[in-house]
């Protein structure tokens, strides 16, 4: 079943924060973030893993609750070039790990 | 390294013909997984492939199938394509295990068209 994010959008200023949440109603293996940019590939962001390793871009920070099956990324400071859509991706785990993505949160970031 | 490369990067065809999207993955990654792309869905895994067998499967009908080479590179095909099937096709690659526990690489997909 695809994760549900929010907000489904969002516009910023630069320099403002923004938060934006993936949740499941399965229990969790792990959660994977991308951005992808108009007219390009998504690109990998960071892994969030069961037990609390995590795997990412050092200036990426993101939390994963076990319990409640919820992500969230933290885009602090925005830049220009954080704009793009987000999506989160999870892995249920147990016979089948497969990724499965919502639909993805659009942030705008203005000048 | 190279990145992944997806051929065509275009396509257009008509209602009830067969495409063939082919796929070449990061050197040594073994993992090649495909996402259907429509602006209403969002990213839907179709299939992965490992070692030259299907380790998963998404939720499409039998029209949408695949295989992986022994030099890791992938091709799926749609038979009998409907309208509903114009999407962004993405493959990515990954050195992942069983358990996805690494990042995919994604190519920059084959535009499909129907009409």
């Amino acid at each position: 079943q695809q994760p549900v994010q929010s907000p489904q959008a969002v516009i910023l200023r630069e320099g403002e924060d923004a938060v934006i949440n993936c949740s499941s109603s399965k229990a969790l293996y792990s959660v994977h973030w991308y951005r992808q940019k108009h007219g390009e590939a998504p690109v990998f962001l960071m892994i969030l893993l069961k037990g609390g390793e995590q795997k990412g871009h050092e200036k990426i920070s993101a939390s994963f609750n076990e319990k409640k099956q919820q992500s969230s990324l933290y885009l602090t400071a925005s830049q220009l070039s954080y704009s793009g859509t987000y999506f989160c991706g999870t892995v249920s785990g147990g016979s089948n790990y497969k990724l499965t993505f919502g639909k993805g949160t659009l942030l705008t970031v203005n000048p | 390294k190279a990145g992944v490369t997806q051929t065509p990067r275009y396509l257009i065809k008509t209602r009830g013909q067969q495409v063939t999207l082919s796929c070449s993955p990061i050197s040594g990654h073994r993992s090649v997984s495909w996402y259907q792309q429509t602006p209403g869905q969002g990213l839907q895994f179709l299939f992965e492939y490992f070692s030259e067998t299907q380790r998963n499967k998404g939720n499409f009908p039998g029209r949408f199938s695949g295989r992986q080479f022994s030099n890791s590179r992938s091709e799926m095909n749609v038979s009998t394509l409907e309208l509903g099937d114009s999407a962004l096709y993405l493959c990515a690659s990954s050195e992942s295990g069983r358990e996805l526990r690494n990042e995919q690489f994604f190519g920059p997909g084959t535009r499909l068209t129907v009409l």
